[in-house]
């Protein structure tokens, strides 16, 4: 079973810049999650989607960052424009469903430094 | 406000010794917790888990152990391998949904 796909993998961008990933979740997997990792921190949730809608967007940036997930496969998170405190590792996740006891798997994530 | 801590940002014991690492949590709306393990350059996998209505937890060499009262859960490696020298994330979630609080993680070296 192919787990989560992210790309790409590393990206340097300069301050006020774009940026945009991608995550592919596991196959059938209806929850997808997004997470930022700053260093020396554990990964802190920005985005939940079930299917393609969005269940939980609490701790998004909402000014800068957006997140989509059409047809409720894969899915984008973008910033715009992006900061110095940006910098971090964006992580993918999937499960099944949502709820307690429900493994989340994550992709390798995206490495972001803005300079 | 950090509602999940691991105040030991590292640990080092030998290979076949047993390995403690502690995270302690603050948010009492919490019920169910998760160990993950990450390896360099890789996203974090799963580990154990354990509900609030036990206090132990265990699977083949790791054993998770829950103390309610003092808000304090521990993940126990015996024997520890070389191969689980990684960052150990603490999770949790509360009865809302599906949402994980992680903490800071504790970076775990085990020595031949």
């Amino acid at each position: 079973e192919a787990g989560v796909a992210q790309s790409p993998r590393y990206k340097i961008i300069e301050k006020r810049q774009s940026v945009a990933f991608w995550c592919n979740p596991i196959s059938g997997h209806a929850t997808l999650y997004w997470y930022q990792q700053i260093l020396g921190q554990g990964p802190k949730l920005l985005i939940q989607f079930q299917n393609n809608g969005v269940v939980d967007d609490s701790q998004l940036p909402k000014d800068r960052f957006s997140a989509e997930r059409l047809k409720g496969v894969d899915s984008t998170l973008k910033i715009q424009p992006a900061k110095l405190e940006d910098s971090a590792v964006y992580l993918c996740a999937s499960s099944l469903y949502r709820g307690r006891g429900n493994e989340q798997f994550f992709g390798p994530g995206t490495r972001l430094t803005v300079l | 406000d950090q509602q999940v801590k691991q105040n030991s940002p590292s640990l080092s014991v030998q290979e076949g010794r047993i390995s403690i690492l502690n995270c302690d949590y603050t948010n009492s709306m919490f019920d169910y917790f998760l160990w993950y393990k990450k390896y360099p350059a890789e996203g974090p996998t799963f580990l154990i888990s354990i509900s609030s209505i036990k206090d132990k937890n265990e699977d083949g060499r790791f054993t998770v152990f829950l103390n309610k009262s003092a808000k304090h859960l521990s993940l126990h490696i015996v024997p520890s391998q070389p191969g689980d020298s990684a960052v150990y994330f603490c999770a949790a979630s509360g009865a809302s949904g599906s949402r994980l609080t992680f903490g800071e993680g504790t970076q775990l070296t085990v020595n031949p």
